[in-house]
Formats: structure tokens, sequence, C-alpha cells
């Protein structure tokens, strides 16, 4: 158990609807990641935050946003759905800010989109 | 452009026999290397960490080597049990100030058969 939990673990939505994916990252971590892995693909970095402000950008569409909140959980909002956008999508976190850091990744959310 | 690239792409082995992940990256400069073990619809888990100065790192029956002079990375892998069975993927830290992203291989799919 890595610390980091994610919910829910499964959704199943239909195309055009609107979603939002819950990280809460380890204690003591200021930073959170979100990551986006399509069936048989790659971690896709999307975006970072720390301590409540946004870090780095990915290659994150137009139609997600995240933010951080002052509890330094997380939510990943994904509107508009497509069909490419069934996914896992992973949150990690990181006590400080820059790669150097060691990510401990959450057990992810199942994103299905019918 | 960063890169990281992970041979071979998949790989058979019988249980208790050793295999050894290559990875071969372009990141540049650097700040660490690091071995993520992927069970499947899982979040991955760190196998091992190292920066530029390190040229060996274990972690049990796992054993990583960095030659940062070739920008070559390789997972060695000892008396293979049917749980190692997993993607192994290699990810690459940057070292420039401030930036936190993080490239990623596309990971070497092992499977330990009887």
């Amino acid at each position: 158990d890595s610390g980091v939990t994610q919910t829910p673990k499964h959704l199943i939505t239909a195309t055009g609807q609107r979603v939002t994916l819950r990280c809460s990252p380890r204690s003591g971590d200021l930073s959170v990641y979100w990551y986006q892995q399509s069936l048989d693909q790659g971690l896709q970095f999307l975006i970072q935050y720390y301590n409540g402000e946004e870090r780095a950008k990915g290659n994150i569409l137009e139609r997600f946003s995240a933010q951080q909140f002052p509890d330094l959980h997380s939510e990943l909002n994904l509107s508009s759905l497509e069909l490419g956008d069934s996914a896992l999508y992973f949150c990690a976190s990181s006590r400080g800010p820059t790669g150097s850091y060691e990510q401990y990744f959450g057990p992810g959310t199942r994103l299905t989109v019918t | 452009k960063n890169q990281v690239e992970q041979s071979p792409q998949s790989l058979i082995i019988l249980e208790g026999k050793n295999c050894t992940l290559q990875c071969n990256y372009t990141v540049s400069p650097f700040s660490n290397l690091r071995w993520y073990k992927q069970d499947t619809g899982r979040g991955p888990v760190s196998l091992t960490i190292m920066t530029f100065s390190e040229n060996t790192k274990s972690n049990g029956r796992y054993t990583a080597t960095l030659d940062a002079d070739t920008k070559q990375s390789s997972l060695h892998i000892t008396a293979s049990q049917l749980s190692d069975s997993a993607s192994y993927i290699c990810v690459v830290a940057p070292n420039t100030g401030t930036a936190s992203k993080l490239t990623f291989g596309t990971g070497t799919r092992l499977q330990v058969t009887l």
C-alpha cells in the first residue's frame, strides 16, 4: 500500500458526460501528479500540483482540468467525454516539487466511456 | 526530445530463470533513473532509484545498473518467480531546476511460467 488513495476505483459513463476523479496524497506529501494510461500504452503525464499551485503541465486536453485543495487532496475533472478517454487514471504524490523526489502511485481509477 | 526506450517489449521465461531488461534514454541533463513494477491494472511500484553517480542498486532479487556515459540502464531479475509477472517501466527524471516531468518508457511485459 503506497498510502495514496484514489476514488472511485471504477467509473462507467457515457460520451459527453463529465466525471471527477479524486486523489488523496500520502501524509506529508505536497505534490500530486495525474497520469493517464490507455490500454497497453505507457503512462502519460497530465498535470502536477504542488502545495495548491499548478506546477507542471503535460499532455492534458483542454476538456480536462484539475485542482489541489488546501487539505492537499486533488481532483481531476474530465468533461465532454469521448470513447478515447477510456483509460486508467493514476495519481501519484511526492514530498517535493521536482523530479528528484520519489513518486508514490495510487491504485488508479479505471474510466470506461460508452 | 527526451526519450526512454525499453527492450524487449515482452519476454517469457521459466520460473527460476534469470532475465535482464534494457533501458536506453536520451534525457539530459539527468537527475535520476527509476525502475517500476506494474501489475496489470494496478499502480506502479518503485523497485530502485539511482542518481547519475550510482552504478548499481539492488532490491532483493532485483538489481539495476546504470551507465550514465552510454545512457543505458538494465534491470536484472534473479531466480524469477510467478509473482514477477508484470510490466517493468524505466523512468528518467530530468535535472532542470524546477522541472518535474518524468519521461516514461513504454515498459517490458514479463511473463514467468511454470
